[in-house]
């Protein structure tokens, strides 16, 4: 039983295009809401992390947005390249607790 | 640099076989951990180390072991008692054991059966 949902499992978009990943939880004593990149082959790198005191964090090109009443938060990858495709992995820890649970994960794929 | 290396990359187990994955992490890391990584399911937790000599079970942790005995190695041992070995395993590190600490990933062995 996964703690963390996430969806869509796949999705494609064009170069330039703004893939949209959205996360979901139950237990409220997550704290701490980190995303994980993946390339083929390769272990997960993280991209991004956010606290439930703010609502927005962005770096770079990757913005997370963060809904504490919902229990959902979202990556949003602007102005997409074809060097953006990858596996994509949310993931959330309670607080003073190392154990992350992922979502399944969902591949990018961008188009040139 | 600083890193982790997991060997091999790939691994393949006969049957009634044990198998050793081998994670090494030059990062001066207290924690370290192993999952395994499976298609659609994200990555599941088997094992985990706060500390040398002290380790704990994750979410999956039947037919497997592990050992601590060095800081920088966290061996993970799959056993034949593990039905459905198959799968991309992952090690990581992370500074201290608790939340909000960035988890360091190898880039896996990935271990099929022959």
């Amino acid at each position: 039983q996964q703690q963390v949902k996430q969806s869509p499992q796949s999705l494609i978009v064009q170069k330039g295009g703004i893939p949209i990943i959205n996360c979901a939880y139950e237990n409220t004593a997550f704290d701490y809401f980190p995303w994980y990149q993946q390339f083929p082959g390769k272990g997960p790198a993280l991209l991004i992390a956010i606290r439930p005191d703010v609502s927005e964090k962005k770096e770079g090109r990757f913005t997370i947005s963060f809904n504490k009443s919902a229990k959902q938060f979202s990556l949003h990858i602007m102005d997409s390249q074809p060097g953006d495709s990858a596996t994509y992995f949310c993931a959330a820890s309670p607080d003073n607790d190392y154990k992350l649970s992922f979502g399944a994960g969902t591949t990018v794929t961008v188009r040139a | 640099d600083g890193g982790i290396t997991q060997s091999p990359k790939y691994l393949f187990r006969k049957e009634g076989q044990n198998v050793t994955l081998s994670c090494e992490q030059n990062l001066n890391h207290d924690a370290m951990y192993w999952y395994r990584q499976d298609p659609g399911q994200g990555l599941r937790l088997i094992y985990y180390s706060q500390i040398v000599n002290d380790f704990q079970k994750g979410d999956i942790a039947e037919g497997y072991s592990v050992s601590r005995e060095k800081k920088e190695s966290f061996p993970l041992t799959v056993t034949s008692a593990q039905k459905n070995p198959t799968a991309f395993y992952l090690c990581a590190s992370s500074i201290t054991g608790g939340s909000n600490q960035p988890q360091h990933f190898g880039d896996g062995t990935r271990l099929s059966i022959l």
